[in-house]
């Protein structure tokens, strides 16, 4: 398994300004992932981050409004720009620690007013 | 692409009673299933996965699924409901994404609510 930490754990934000998640995991691994969890809705994939290259999005989700960094094989953020009340959702990173499974953080919880 | 569907966003049984939360796939080769449970307020907690060794595959917490090929199915049961079960499962298929890794599709979710 892995341990992975999720800062904030949640926040209150104002449109229009940007918010940075930072997720740090436990050991070093490759690939992170970054999903968000609308209220009552499903998890969707916004992009995969491996270390020393660009993170590569999922349909509907651009650069401009998530930039992601991986500057190293344990850590990760994620901004949230320019924030409207529809970015309100569970921001959750996760790890492919091998073995075909994906371990998640606690999660981001973020609500824009 | 990968899809999944649950069938059923609410399910309630009574406390003691079978479990069975079902989740269908559509694949063309047999894929990589996983259940995820989210106790409210909480990330995701892999249950059990499914990476084509044994069909039945059997989780945490008495949970167990099994794969179906032919009806492409990977429903998720537990033989007796206790009130700590109650949360939101998520099935999930793996998909190939950016960068050559393995990304998952989830499903809906399905409610889980445990009567007393």
């Amino acid at each position: 398994s892995a341990v992975i930490s999720q800062k904030p754990s949640r926040d209150i934000c104002q449109r229009g300004t940007s918010l940075t998640i930072q997720c740090q995991v436990d050991s070093q691994v490759t690939m992170m992932f970054w999903y968000r969890q609308q209220p009552g809705q499903s998890l969707t994939l916004i992009a995969t981050a491996n270390q020393g290259s660009e993170a590569t999005y999922e349909s509907g989700f651009v650069i401009d409004k998530f930039p992601i960094s991986r500057p190293n094989l344990t850590f990760s953020t994620l901004t949230v720009s320019n924030m409207s009340p529809e970015d309100s959702s569970i921001y959750l990173c996760s790890v492919d620690r091998g073995g075909n499974e994906q371990f998640f953080g606690p999660g981001t919880r973020l609500t824009v007013l | 692409a990968q899809s999944v569907t649950q069938l059923g966003s609410h399910v309630s049984v009574s406390e003691g009673a079978l479990v069975l939360l079902r989740c269908n796939y559509s694949s063309s080769v047999p894929p990589y299933l996983f259940w995820y449970v989210q106790y409210p307020n909480q990330g995701l907690q892999l249950l059990l996965k499914y990476t084509s060794a044994a069909t039945l595959v059997k989780g945490i917490n008495g949970f167990e699924a099994e794969f179906k090929k032919s009806e492409t199915s990977f429903h998720l049961t537990k033989p007796s409901a206790h009130m700590s079960d109650a949360a939101e499962y998520f099935c999930a298929v793996s998909d190939w994404g950016g960068q050559g890794a393995q990304k998952l599709v989830f499903g809906q979710g399905t409610r889980l609510t445990i009567n007393p």
